[in-house]
């Protein structure tokens, strides 16, 4: 049983940099997610996917962020120009195509430091 | 207000002991509520979720639900030392599949 996959694990960038981030969901799963955690907090959702379609998106998301899932299989979030204050743990789930089931199984993430 | 609120603890509770973190929402339209663990250093891991009023049991774990409250609890019998962690709660809002987070209760067992 493969859960969700996150690459890289940990990134370090300087201010100014872009980064792209991938994400890998349990092979049936259609439904694809992105949060972001900071230190003590609880994830803040930043966007959505069914499939291919990017249903909904965050305030959060700003125009330096963009995120892809091109086949409806692996997704990619990049954030260009990135700031301090983009230091964050960035979360991707996945969920399966069961219109009564709203679980959301996460990967182990990939911690964004911007020096 | 918070959408999701949750004590932030830490609760500290003996080994063997019943283990009781609690979640208030305000989004009174909110579908399914869930109680994630997180290890320090590592992602949310799901241990439950319970979408009608009622107790839903899981071995150690029963998730409690009050739509009319907008309250949800989970408790943690015969408490571990490796129960010691941060639970979020989180609900999914009536529009939408995202699921917003509280800030979690950090839970410590002590042997």
């Amino acid at each position: 049983d493969t859960g969700v996959s996150q690459n890289p694990r940990h990134k370090i960038t300087k201010r100014g940099q872009n980064v792209t981030f991938r994400c890998d969901p349990i092979s049936e799963h259609n439904r694809l997610y992105w949060y972001r955690q900071t230190l003590g907090q609880g994830p803040e959702f930043l966007t959505y996917f069914q499939n291919e379609a990017q249903l909904e998106k965050s305030r959060l998301l700003s125009d330096r962020f963009s995120a892809e899932r091109p086949k409806g299989s692996f997704s990619t979030l990049e954030i260009q120009r990135t700031e301090q204050g983009d230091s964050a743990m960035y979360l991707c789930a996945s969920s399966p195509p069961t219109a009564s089931s709203y679980e959301q199984y996460f990967g182990p993430g990939t911690r964004l430091t911007v020096t | 207000q918070k959408e999701v609120e949750q004590n932030s603890g830490p609760l500290s509770v003996p080994e063997g002991a019943i283990a009781s973190l609690n979640c208030t929402y305000s989004d009174r339209g909110s579908q399914s509520f869930f109680w994630y663990r997180q290890y320090s250093g590592k992602s949310p891991e799901l241990i439950m979720f319970i979408y009608s009023n009622g107790d839903k049991e899981d071995g150690r774990f029963t998730a409690q639900l009050n739509k009319a409250s907008q309250y949800v609890s989970l408790l943690i019998r015969d408490s571990q030392p490796s129960d010691s962690a941060t639970y979020l709660c989180a609900v999914t809002p009536i529009y939408g599949n995202k699921l917003v987070f509280g800030a979690g209760t950090i839970l410590r067992v002590k042997s």
